[in-house]
């Protein structure tokens, strides 16, 4: 199983609707969670962090699912300006106590349609 | 605050040459991370360091490559020789602890012919 896996799309979605992907993970021990986005030839943008207890900001809701080893974003109200590939971050920690960074997802990759 | 700066933007060079790359990050950052991005391998950790030192340098390809922070506000990774598969988007990023949220520079695109 692949260490941080998500779905690559793209996701064609008409704006205005309501789009959610998720994001696996595989070190039940994970403990910090993001999600990245990153624009077309652009440098990742920090989106938001993701809490045990879900958080909401503006149109967007990121969710942990800590059993199942999974997140999740959700974007309402779609706008054109969500086009973008969303990445999913989570630390790995490292077998025999090394200290441990942030691993990236590919991304997955939403387009925003007119 | 500028941000993360990176330099160069872009880098075309030959097979064989040396290539620096050059990163200042975000004054009282005391993390500082090296990725590379491909299309086919995503954004993978070259090499972090944690207040100037380097703590985790396993994805460092091979011995072409090496890192260095010689102060808390300059970062430096070098490529030696350069060969055609290197090329890649290197970005440097840094934050308040490896586990924060980290900020990204705008990247170097290295070319290697």
């Amino acid at each position: 199983r692949k260490e941080v896996e998500q779905d690559p799309g793209p996701f064609n979605v008409p704006e205005g609707a309501t789009v959610a992907f998720n994001c696996t993970y595989s070190n039940s021990a994970s403990q910090s969670f993001f999600w990245y986005r990153q624009d077309c030839r652009k440098e990742p943008k920090l989106l938001m962090s993701v809490y045990s207890s879900g958080n909401e900001d503006g149109r967007f809701t990121a969710q942990l699912n800590r059993a199942s080893q999974y997140i999740s974003l959700l974007i309402r109200d779609s706008k054109l300006s969500d086009s973008a590939t969303y990445l999913c971050v989570v630390n790995i920690p490292k077998s025999g106590g090394g200290a441990d960074g942030l691993t990236f997802g590919k991304g997955t990759h939403l387009i925003i349609q007119p | 605050d500028a941000g993360v700066i990176q330099s160069p933007r872009h880098e075309v060079t030959e097979m064989g040459q040396e290539v620096t790359l050059r990163c200042k990050p975000i004054s009282g950052h005391n993390s500082l991370f090296w990725y590379r991005q491909t299309m086919m391998r995503g954004l993978e950790l070259l090499i972090y360091f944690n207040n100037n030192v380097p703590i985790d340098d396993s994805g460092m390809p091979e011995d072409r490559f090496s890192a260095k922070m010689p102060n808390a506000s300059f970062s430096t990774l070098k490529i030696q020789p350069s060969e055609p598969r290197d090329s890649a988007v290197y970005f440097c990023a840094s934050s308040l602890g490896p586990l924060g949220g980290y900020t990204f520079g705008s990247g170097t695109r290295l070319t290697v012919v």
